[in-house]
């Protein structure tokens, strides 16, 4: 059974870089569209990126200069950089990946559980 | 302010029917087959529903539809039980420049 676990610093300061690493245990990360998703608290949804294992990557638009999303497929990981964050950056980030090998259907079929990121000093 | 407009709640007695409707442009639902739906419960990810519109993943219940017309995507839960109270969101790509579109979300009450 596939499963996915965000990870990284709990509290990050105004204008430092938010690095967080998803791993994937029990399948691989090869074949696969994957995505970041967050959530403010008590907000709703925002897509932050979209990547295929090959690293293709599909930014949002209003993120893409602070940002890069990544695949280490030797480490079975994918990873985010949001450069320059401020505290409208604090949210529950999730990973999250396509249900179907090879396919594009922008939808995000297997989550993890999330991990909350605060900005502040 | 999203870019898909969603009512803000919905509500209906177990056993009744409700839709939730997610209305955006010409740019995006209206553009593209690639509207999905996700269920969160409070504290958890969201779960995906219905993905391109009406395709239903492994293990959803059937009581789950979705469908559009023009530029409105809905979202049909028939024989509303109780479990079924969550916040609903609905997502299209946008094309290459817009990306991703969520909608503010829709808390369900079952009542």
């Amino acid at each position: 059974q596939v499963q996915l676990q965000e990870s990284g610093p709990g509290l990050v300061k105004p204008s430092e870089t938010l690095s967080l690493t998803c791993t994937v245990s029990g399948g691989s990360i090869s074949s696969y569209y994957w995505s970041w998703i967050r959530q403010p608290p008590g907000k709703g949804l925002e897509w932050i990126g979209y990547v295929y294992y090959s690293g293709n990557t599909n930014y949002n638009p209003s993120l893409k200069s602070r940002l890069t999303v990544s695949i280490d497929t030797s480490k079975n990981q994918l990873s985010l950089k949001l450069s320059s964050v401020t505290a409208a950056d604090t949210a529950v980030y999730y990973c999250a990946r396509e249900l179907f090998p090879y396919t594009s259907s922008w939808s995000a079929g297997l989550w993890g559980q999330g991990t909350l990121v605060t900005v502040s000093s | 302010q999203s870019a898909l407009t969603q009512p803000a709640s919905v509500s209906g007695s177990p056993g009744q029917s409700i839709t939730i409707s997610c209305t955006g442009t010409s740019s995006d639902v209206g553009n593209y087959n690639l509207v999905s739906w996700y269920q969160q419960h409070p504290g958890k990810a969201p779960k995906l529903m219905i993905s391109e519109g009406s395709k239903r993943p492994s293990g959803v219940s059937n009581r789950f539809s979705g469908s559009k017309s023009g530029n409105t995507a809905s979202l049909t839960i028939s024989g509303l039980q109780a479990e079924d109270e969550a916040d609903y969101y609905c997502c299209s790509y946008a094309g290459s420049t817009n990306f991703v579109v969520f909608g503010g979300g829709t808390k369900l009450t079952v009542l």
